[in-house]
């Protein structure tokens, strides 16, 4: 059975504060691994990762997979409030072509 | 606008009645999944459909039922036999390149209440 775990499940920074939020999995075929923000309703998507030690960047966001150690890390820098939401990280097995989410990450970002 | 859609917002459900989701893309996905998501459980494939008239159960699939006469739409119902519906429905769509699924992407979700 397909598994993902994140750490920590919630988290609460001050702004300006960098983050790491870490995503370990355990899936049979891997086909990739995908980042998502969720605030009050759909998650929105963040990163697709499929290849090892390259790093995947959109503004202050950033992600990297390792495949060999089966995690990804997903870093945020200079955090604001409008970060705060749960971090979703999901696994896509090649063969059943279906999604495993793990239970997110809460990070809130304080004044 | 490109997107997907899910009504209603909010759903009421009385002791042994059956509900009905509404999911409807215009993205021209071929694929398109339901989850449930409870709080700090993260997301639970209930089922999915990579084609017209063809869905599989996903991980927590009894309770409720699908169909996908049309690529566009995929309603969800819930059945009486489900016995906490209590929850966030979100559906979700995605394409499929050289045959194999790319990325996910969600609509607004149905927020699911036992009366």
């Amino acid at each position: 059975e397909d598994k993902v775990v994140q750490s920590p499940l919630s988290l609460v920074v001050h702004e300006g504060d960098t983050v790491t939020l870490n995503c370990s999995y355990e899936v049979t075929n891997f086909r990739s691994l995908l980042w998502y923000k969720q605030e009050k309703k759909a998650p929105t998507f963040l990163f697709m990762l499929t290849s090892s030690g390259i790093e995947k960047k959109s503004g202050r966001l950033s992600s990297i997979l390792d495949k060999k150690e089966l995690f990804s890390i997903l870093n945020i820098t200079a955090t604001q409030t409008g970060d705060s939401a749960v971090y979703l990280c999901a696994v896509v097995n090649g063969t059943a072509s279906k999604l495993t989410f793990g239970t997110g990450t809460r990070l809130q970002v304080t004044l | 606008d490109g997107g997907i859609t899910q009504s209603p917002k909010y759903l009421f459900r009385k002791e042994g009645q059956n509900v009905t989701l509404s999911c409807e893309q215009n993205l021209n996905h071929d694929a398109m999944y339901w989850y449930r998501q409870d709080p700090g459980q993260g997301l639970r494939l209930i089922y999915y459909s990579q084609i017209v008239n063809d869905f599989q159960k996903g991980d927590i699939a009894e309770g409720y039922s699908v169909s996908r006469e049309k690529k566009e739409s995929f309603p969800l119902t819930v059945t009486s036999a489900q016995k906490n519906p209590t929850a966030f429905y979100l559906c979700a769509s995605s394409t499929y390149v050289r045959g194999l699924q790319e990325t996910q992407y969600f609509g607004p979700g149905t927020r699911l209440l036992v009366l």
